[in-house]
C-alpha cells in the first residue's frame, strides 16, 4: 500500500533562518506531489506542484521554492524565512493520469519567530 | 485563475439535524469535486467525491449535489453526530497541468450533543 511521509512534525525557526521540509512516498511510482500550505482557521493554498522529475510549477510567488530531486521526494525550502512562511505545511500526492484524489502528508507546523 | 468559493464558514448545528455546506467554483473546466474532512491538527481526508457526468452522490449520512450548468456543488450531511464536527474543504480539479486541486476556505462544523 502506498503511504506518505512528511517531517519534521513541529518547527520553529528565527526570521532569515533556511527551511527545508521533506516528503517522501512509498508504494506507487511517477506520483503527482504537491504542497498546500494552511494559515491557522485558513484553507488550504496551493503552492506548488510537479508531474515529474525537475519539473515545479509555482502557483503564487512567494519567499519558498520547491525541487524534486527523485521520483518520490518533494522538498520545500526557503533561504531566508519570513514572519508571513508561519503555517502548516502540507505535502500531498496523487496517482499520475487521471488521479484527483489527494492523499496528504501528516504535515509539518511550521513557526517562524 | 480558478476560484472555489465556500459557505458557510463556520455551522452550528444539533446532534440529529442536517448540515449543508455550499461550494461554487469558477473553471468551467473542472470535472471532479471532492470533499475532505479535517479534524483538530490532523490532515485532511477525503470522504466523498462526485464528478461532473454525476447530479448526485450518496454515501451513507452524506451526500454531495452538482449542478455543473451553475457551477454550484453542495454537501449534505444528515443525523449529525458529535464525531462529525471538524473542518470540511470542497475542492474542484481540472485537468491542466497536473490535476491542480483547487479548495474553498473550508467551514467549521461544530455539532452540539
Amino acid at each position: 500500500s502506498q503511504t506518505i511521509h512528511q517531517w519534521p512534525a513541529t518547527l520553529v525557526q528565527p526570521v532569515g533562518s533556511p527551511l527545508s521540509l521533506e516528503c517522501t512516498v512509498e508504494g506507487t511510482s511517477n506520483p503527482n506531489l504537491y504542497w498546500y500550505r494552511q494559515a491557522a482557521g485558513r484553507g488550504l493554498q496551493l503552492l506548488f506542484y510537479s508531474v515529474g522529475i525537475g519539473q515545479i510549477s509555482s502557483e503564487v510567488p512567494q519567499n519558498l521554492s520547491a525541487s524534486r530531486p527523485q521520483d518520490r521526494q518533494f522538498i520545500l525550502s526557503s533561504k531566508k524565512l519570513l514572519l508571513s512562511d508561519s503555517g502548516f505545511y502540507l505535502c500531498a500526492w496523487s496517482i499520475r493520469g487521471g488521479g484527483e484524489k489527494l492523499f496528504f502528508g501528516s504535515g509539518t507546523q511550521l513557526s517562524v519567530l | 485563475g480558478e476560484n472555489v468559493e465556500q459557505h458557510p464558514s463556520t455551522l452550528s448545528v444539533q446532534e440529529g439535524d442536517s448540515a449543508v455546506i455550499k461550494c461554487t467554483y469558477s473553471d468551467s473546466a473542472s470535472n471532479y469535486f471532492p470533499w475532505y474532512k479535517q479534524e483538530l491538527g490532523k490532515r485532511p481526508q477525503l470522504i466523498i467525491d462526485i464528478r461532473s457526468n454525476v447530479g448526485e452522490k450518496k454515501d451513507q449520512r452524506i451526500a454531495v449535489t452538482l449542478n455543473k450548468t451553475a457551477k454550484h456543488f453542495s454537501l449534505h450531511i444528515t443525523e449529525t453526530q458529535p464525531e462529525d464536527s471538524a473542518v470540511y474543504f470542497c475542492a474542484a480539479v481540472g485537468h491542466t497541468g497536473g490535476f491542480k486541486t483547487i479548495f474553498g476556505a473550508g467551514t467549521r462544523l461544530f455539532v452540539k450533543a
